[in-house]
C-alpha cells in the first residue's frame, strides 16, 4: 500500500447520468476527505469522514452528491443526474488524526467530464 | 469565512534566480501546508508548518510561517527547471480536526 488510490482515473458521462467514484485511502489512516478541483483553481473541500462517520459536508455538496465510507476503509462518491458544471477533478485524501499534526496525502484524482 | 490568497498566481523565472511566493490568510490559524502539483497529477505534500516562526527547508525550497501577520512564504533559491509546477498553500482552521482551505495556487515556470 503505497498511497491513496482512486478509480477510475477518467470518466466521461452524458448529462443526466449517475457516476460513482471510489477511493482507497492509506490503510492506517482514519480520516478521509473528498475535494473537487476545477481548472486553474485550488482544491475545494466537499466532505470528510472520521472512520465511517461523515463529520462535515460543504455547501458545495448538493443533494445530488452523496458519499459513503461504510466500513471505515474505502469511500465512494456518487453524483446523480450529472450536470456540465460537475466536470472537474475529484480528489480524495487521507490522513491519520491523533497525536500531533499529520498532513493529508492525496490520490491521483478522478477526472470527470460531463458532455 | 476564511480566505487564502496567494501571489503571484503566475511566475516565470530564469534558472539560478531566487524568488518568493506569498500566502496570506484571513483568519487566525497556526497550521499551514504547502503542496506541489505537476500538470495532470495529484498534490504532493511539501511542508507542514505548525507554529508561529516555523521554518522548514528542503533542497531549494524554504517555507516559513508568521501567524501574527497571517502570512506564509515559500522561498525558492537558485531555481532549476525541475521546480516548474503549481504550488498551493492550504490553511487548517481547526488544528487537524477539519478540512483544509486552499489558495488558488502559484504556477511556476522555470526557464533555462
Amino acid at each position: 500500500d503505497t498511497g491513496v488510490s482512486q478509480n477510475p482515473r477518467h470518466k466521461i458521462t452524458k448529462r443526466g447520468q449517475n457516476v460513482t467514484f471510489r477511493c482507497d485511502p492509506i490503510s492506517e489512516h482514519n480520516r478521509l476527505y473528498w475535494y473537487r478541483q476545477t481548472l486553474g483553481q485550488g482544491p475545494e473541500f466537499l466532505t470528510y469522514f472520521q472512520n465511517e462517520a461523515q463529520l462535515e459536508k460543504s455547501r458545495l455538496l448538493s443533494d445530488r452528491f452523496s458519499a459513503e465510507r461504510p466500513k471505515g476503509s474505502f469511500s465512494t462518491l456518487e453524483i446523480q443526474r450529472t450536470e456540465q458544471g460537475d466536470s472537474a477533478m475529484y480528489l480524495c485524501a487521507s490522513s491519520l488524526v491523533g497525536t500531533g499534526a499529520r498532513e493529508a496525502f492525496f490520490g491521483q484524482g478522478t477526472r470527470l467530464t460531463v458532455v | 469565512e476564511l480566505k487564502v490568497e496567494q501571489n503571484p498566481l503566475f511566475l516565470s523565472m530564469q534558472e539560478g534566480k531566487n524568488y518568493t511566493i506569498y500566502c496570506n490568510y484571513s483568519t487566525t490559524s497556526d497550521r499551514l501546508y504547502w503542496y506541489r502539483q505537476d500538470p495532470g497529477k495529484s498534490l504532493e505534500s511539501l511542508f507542514v508548518l505548525l507554529s508561529n516562526g516555523a521554518v522548514k527547508q528542503e533542497g531549494r525550497l524554504m517555507a516559513s510561517l508568521d501567524t501574527k501577520a497571517r502570512l506564509s512564504t515559500l522561498h525558492i533559491t537558485a531555481a532549476v527547471h525541475d521546480l516548474s509546477a503549481t504550488y498551493f498553500c492550504a490553511v487548517d482552521l481547526r488544528r487537524g480536526q477539519g478540512n483544509l482551505i486552499f489558495g488558488k495556487g502559484t504556477k511556476l515556470s522555470v526557464k533555462p
